[in-house]
């Protein structure tokens, strides 16, 4: 089945710290993958996406995530938090169903928090 | 100029109300989406059109109805609303055709909905 599990539902981190948030899918065909991110009482962001080619792939304000195909991970990385990062972060593949079309499927979100 | 919007933001209402929920993207995107986002953050696919016609239709109870009246706009209309149906909807548009799955979707700002 089509899947993506974050495991992480709640990570704290203080400013200037590095960050890492998991990210698993299970998906049978080759994935496209993306990250995005929820400021409070806002809409989705993307903050970046992989399709193919180099597994680690630069994305917006400052964030990076590497696919690894051996562990069904793509695991989102920035160096230094900054108290504006503060957010829910989101995991989604892109997946077909039936006639072709895609849809995206979504982890259960990671809420990050981050101390002064 | 905004992409993806969605009015109105805010939507408090009695159980057994009918209301609407408006979209426009004007990006030229082909696709349209509603996802619905439940009191645990999680997002999941309740509709799709492409170029006005319903292709994904995920299980949602028949009291909800989508429009698409151009590919620019895609409306979402609830009857009979019950206090199960509080949650943010967001919708969110692509240049999804067949078989395209490498194509990232934008949101709009969700419209958070309480039904009381």
């Amino acid at each position: 089945a089509q899947s993506v599990t974050q495991p992480d539902i709640h990570i704290t981190v203080s400013e200037g710290a590095s960050l890492e948030l998991r990210c698993n899918y299970s998906y049978g065909a080759t994935p496209y993958l993306f990250w995005y991110v929820q400021s409070p009482g806002q809409g989705l962001q993307l903050l970046l996406k992989y399709f193919s080619g180099d597994t680690l792939v630069q994305g917006i304000k400052g964030f990076e995530a590497e696919f690894k195909r051996s562990q069904s991970s793509f695991n989102l990385r920035k160096p230094s938090v900054h108290w504006s990062d503060a957010a829910e972060y989101f995991c989604a593949v892109g997946a077909l169903f039936s006639g072709g079309y895609n849809k995206l499927i979504f982890g259960a979100g990671t809420r990050l928090a981050v101390h002064p | 100029d905004t992409a993806v919007s969605q009015t109105p933001k805010y939507l408090v209402t009695q159980m057994g109300n009918d209301k609407s929920i408006k979209c426009e993207q004007n990006l030229g995107h082909d696709t349209m989406y509603w996802y619905k986002q439940d009191s645990k953050k999680f997002l999941k696919i309740m509709f799709s059109y492409n170029n006005k016609e319903l292709i994904i239709n995920e299980t949602v109870p028949n009291r909800f109805s989508p429009k698409s009246p151009d590919k620019a706009h895609l409306n979402l209309h609830i009857n009979s609303l019950e206090l199960g149906d509080s949650a943010v909807y967001f919708c969110a548009s692509s240049q999804g055709g067949q078989g395209r799955r490498n194509t990232e979707a934008f949101f709009g700002q969700g419209t958070r909905l309480t039904v009381v």
